[in-house]
């Protein structure tokens, strides 16, 4: 099993530009998470879904993140615009059960 | 309002001694215990857990040990490697049924020097 799978690893775009990151869970996952680690705020739950479907988006900080899940193989979390203070890493993770979750290797966001 | 507080950013142990971590939750519901260990560049992988029903769980060099009436959990490792060097974090959450998501603390940092 490859793992989740992120992609890019390594962001750099410019204030103002859009930014969409990618994951792909691990097959036969049903629910998958999107997480933003910082210095000042460790990790903490954007958003995530149960069967394709948003359950709780209470983490998005604003209305400039959105996140999507088109079918259980493929979720999007976008950033428009994107701002300085969005810089972070942001992991996927996905699961099956109510035990453990397994992340990807994250997405690191610079936006200058 | 943090709901699960890791207080200690770093910890330095020497080379096999006791590493022990600790963790503090506020939120009675939650019923599941987690530990990851997180290395540079990479994502948070799972290392041990222990349900509410239980005090204490072992797995090899490492063992967590719940106490419910204080709401804290910690993470021995012993012997301590120079390979554990990395962040450690706890995470909670409610599976008495469904899934639902982890509830991280901030991590902290443990540096094991040969």
């Amino acid at each position: 099993d490859a793992g989740v799978i992120q992609s890019p690893r390594h962001e750099v775009t410019e204030m103002g530009q859009e930014v969409t990151l990618r994951c792909k869970p691990i097959s036969g996952h049903n629910s998958l998470f999107w997480y933003r680690q910082t210095m000042m705020r460790g990790l903490e739950l954007l958003i995530y879904f149960n069967n394709n479907v948003p359950i709780d988006d209470s983490g998005m900080p604003e209305d400039r993140f959105s996140a999507k899940m088109p079918n259980a193989s493929f979720s999007t979390l976008k950033i428009q615009p994107s701002e300085p203070r969005d810089s972070a890493v942001y992991f996927c993770a996905s699961t099956s059960r109510p035990t453990e979750a397994f992340f990807g290797q994250g997405t690191r966001l610079t936006v200058v | 309002d943090q709901q699960v507080k890791q207080n200690s950013p770093s910890l330095s142990v020497q080379e096999g001694r006791i590493s022990i971590l600790n963790c503090d939750y506020t939120n009675s519901m939650f019923d599941y215990f987690l530990w990851y260990k997180k290395y540079p560049a990479e994502g948070p992988t799972f290392l041990i857990s222990i349900s509410s029903i239980k005090d204490k769980n072992e797995d090899g060099r490492f063992t967590v040990f719940l106490n419910k009436s204080a709401k804290h959990l910690s993470l021995h490792i012993v012997p301590s490697q120079p390979g554990d060097s990395a962040v450690y974090f706890c995470a909670a959450s409610r599976k008495l049924i469904k899934v639902t998501p982890l509830v991280f603390g901030k991590g902290t940092r443990l540096s094991v020097i040969a």
